[in-house]
């Protein structure tokens, strides 16, 4: 396996439901990052993490728990969403946090979610 | 105002016509600009990037930055139906290196 992995690729909730999202990567990477992608709107950052710390956090609501056991993985539990919620859930790594240029970020391929 | 401006499209090309993908952004620190392209169901991947003004050529792909305009293009020579997908600008200051996105483009390129 290489690259960026997420896992489930799709996820259908009701809003009372507690769900997980897994991404891992295997660039050796320090930095992970999580971001919302909806329809007609540009991505949103939603987290950031360096070395497993959190260094962002870009006003998230709390029903949104990340966690980040080591540089590898990166998790996003999930509780109580609203239909709003619904959309592309992105994670991304990158060598150092939040550096533009050839160290950028390097996206997995998303979890569709479905909060109905 | 918005960031990072990009015309959502959808732009439909026939195969070989010279594709023009642009976006304008507002904040006069950025500088540093890369252009992703996104298939569908796929996660972003980077195409191009540039720091501050000029062009960089990569094939049949041009990325070009005017900072006095606050312009950033992309240009695809001699397209292909490989090329239709989603392309994403972003930007960065390079002091935090967080990424602003535009809404992104869609391509479709026409055999």
């Amino acid at each position: 396996e290489t690259g960026v992995t997420q896992t489930p690729r799709h996820l259908v909730m009701g809003m009372t439901n507690k769900k997980s999202l897994k991404c891992e990567q295997h660039l050796g990477h320090n930095a992970m990052y999580w971001y919302k992608q909806s329809a007609k709107k540009p991505l949103e950052l939603m987290f950031v993490y360096n070395f497993k710390e959190q260094t962002e956090n870009n006003s998230v609501p709390s029903r949104f728990s990340p966690e980040c056991p080591n540089s590898s993985h990166l998790f996003l539990h999930l509780h109580t969403l609203q239909p709003e919620d619904s959309a592309l859930y992105l994670c991304a790594s990158s060598r150092y946090p939040l550096v533009a240029g050839e160290d950028t970020q390097y996206f997995g391929p998303g979890t569709r979610l479905t909060v109905l | 105002q918005k960031e990072v401006e990009q015309d959502p499209g959808p732009l439909s090309v026939p195969e070989g016509a010279i594709v023009s993908l642009n976006c304008t952004y507002s904040n006069s620190a950025f500088q540093y600009f890369m252009w992703y392209r996104q298939y569908s169901r796929k996660g972003p991947e980077l195409l191009m990037y540039t720091y501050s003004s000029g062009n960089k050529e990569d094939g049949r792909f041009t990325a070009q930055v005017d900072k006095s305009s606050k312009y950033i293009s992309l240009l695809i020579r001699d397209s292909q139906p490989s090329d239709s997908a989603t392309y994403l600008c972003a930007t960065s200051s390079g002091n935090t290196g967080k990424l602003i996105f535009g809404q992104g483009t869609t391509l479709q390129v026409k055999p």
